[in-house]
């Protein structure tokens, strides 16, 4: 059965730190899709990262990258120089089935909070 | 590109009465929409899987003649909640995918949060 573990409930951290959001996930697809996004107090969903499965390259981009590491089923998130904007819950994401099915299976989310 | 809405952000109703949710891709056909349901600081669950033209594919658990879905077109797929009660109130969020399904990326609408008094 699919899966999506994020261990971590709330972390908390003083601006400028670096900060690094967990995620693992079970499937047994051989294709699949990983994502990050992010959810401030409005609500609204930001999408910050797609992965495909057959694609393990990390990715940087401004201030988040990405390990993806198939060998222990992670996709983890680090936010590097925090800032207060940043804190919001961010959701990590796995899609299973390709073509019109792909419905997103979310991990619980990680409640960040960037403190001045 | 790939914006998708949702109308009304913010509803308050009474215990009984029936709402209507529509979820709107505004610069894309979406073949595919889904509806997710979050309870407060918990995380966002499936509902069910709405295809254009078709009954919608509703996940375990959701009562599909409480939680009523519409997908007519290709722009537009409605969800209302028949006969709400209070423990109905949650933030409601559809998203849409495009036709190629590339990637299986979803776009997601800005959310509905619905009070039932």
């Amino acid at each position: 059965a699919q899966k999506v573990t994020q261990a971590q409930t709330e972390i908390s951290v003083v601006e400028k730190e670096d900060v690094t959001l967990d995620c693992v996930y079970e499937t047994r697809d051989t294709t699949y899709y990983l994502f990050w996004y992010k959810q401030p107090p409005s609500g609204e969903l930001v999408f910050l990262i797609r992965r495909n499965s057959f694609d393990e390259q990390n990715e940087i981009s401004g201030r988040y990258s990405w390990n993806f590491q198939k060998s222990t089923s992670s996709f983890n998130f680090t936010i590097t120089a925090s800032q207060v904007v940043d804190s919001a819950v961010y959701f990590c994401a796995l899609s299973e089935r390709g073509g019109s099915q792909g419905n997103l299976i979310f991990g619980k989310g990680t409640k960040l909070s960037v403190k001045p | 590109g790939a914006v998708v809405s949702q109308h009304p952000s913010r509803v308050i109703c009474k215990s009984g009465t029936s709402v209507k949710i529509e979820c709107r891709s505004l610069d894309f056909q979406a073949t595919t929409m889904f509806w997710y349901r979050q309870f407060p600081k918990q995380s966002l669950m499936l509902m069910a899987t709405s295809n254009e033209g078709s009954k919608a594919t509703y996940e375990q658990g959701v009562e599909k003649d409480k939680f009523l879905i519409n997908h007519a077109s290709l722009t537009l797929s409605t969800l209302t909640v028949t006969s709400a009660h209070p423990e109905d109130s949650s933030f409601y969020i559809c998203s849409a995918m495009t036709p190629s399904g590339s990637n299986n990326e979803q776009f997601f609408g800005p959310g509905t949060r619905l009070t039932v008094l």
